[in-house]
């Protein structure tokens, strides 16, 4: 059964600061999805990796995919506010469906 | 298009009663998902749609659950007898592959049921 785990669970963080979540699967994929999720909201999609190394940015964020290691991180660069938010890693292990992680609370101070 | 629509946002009830959820997904998309999400936990699959076709169940599914897509086109998820257990935001999603491999699905509002 595929199992999908990210750390930390929880991230509390100042602005200005840098910072990665992990995210580890169980089972062989060569496909990762990231997801945010804000307070009372649905899920955006925001990243999708679809082949070992390869490297997705959008603004302070970017996503990496090592397939080997089943292994993705997303990396926080310079946190503002607006990037609290819960974020979810999932995988879908050559079906159709999704297999979401645990999902990662971010919390960005001043 | 105004993305996956669900309805109703929200529903109390009281244990033993039925309930209903319906979503509307995105009209180009073949794929139709339901997820339930816990607080505080990761949507977790429950079933899945390929225009009618209901094509997987997850064991999480018990037979008190029930969806059917019957057109192709709109999806309801019914619970009967409900339970307190069933308290969640229940998630639609819908899809068209796009390229190799990818399928990111786009996901309505959602539901959130309340058992009293």
């Amino acid at each position: 059964e595929l199992k999908v785990e990210q750390n930390p669970l929880f991230l509390s963080m100042q602005e200005g600061k840098n910072y990665t979540i992990y995210c580890n699967y169980s089972t062989t994929s060569d496909r990762l999805y990231w997801y945010r999720q804000d307070p009372g909201k649905s899920l955006e999609s925001l990243f999708v990796l679809l082949s070992n190394g390869a490297v997705k940015q959008e603004g302070r964020l970017m996503a990496s995919l090592d397939t080997k290691a089943r292994l993705s991180t997303l990396h926080i660069t310079a946190a503002v506010h607006d990037l609290s938010a819960t974020y979810f890693c999932a995988v879908d292990h050559n079906t159709d469906k999704l297999i979401f992680g645990t999902g990662t609370r971010l919390q960005v101070f001043p | 298009d105004t993305g996956v629509s669900q309805n109703p946002r929200h529903k109390i009830t009281k244990r033993g009663q039925n309930v209903t959820f319906r979503c509307d997904p995105i009209s180009e998309h073949n794929r139709l998902y339901w997820y339930r999400q816990t607080l505080g936990q990761g949507p977790e699959f429950l079933t899945y749609f390929q225009n009618e076709a209901q094509l997987e169940k997850s064991r999480l599914l018990s037979d008190r659950f029930s969806a059917e897509r019957p057109k192709g086109s709109f999806s309801t998820l019914e619970i009967q007898r409900t339970e307190q257990g069933d308290s969640a935001m229940y998630l639609c999603a819908s899809s068209a592959r796009i390229g190799y491999g990818a399928n990111v699905l786009t996901f309505g509002a959602g539901s959130r049921l309340t058992v009293l």
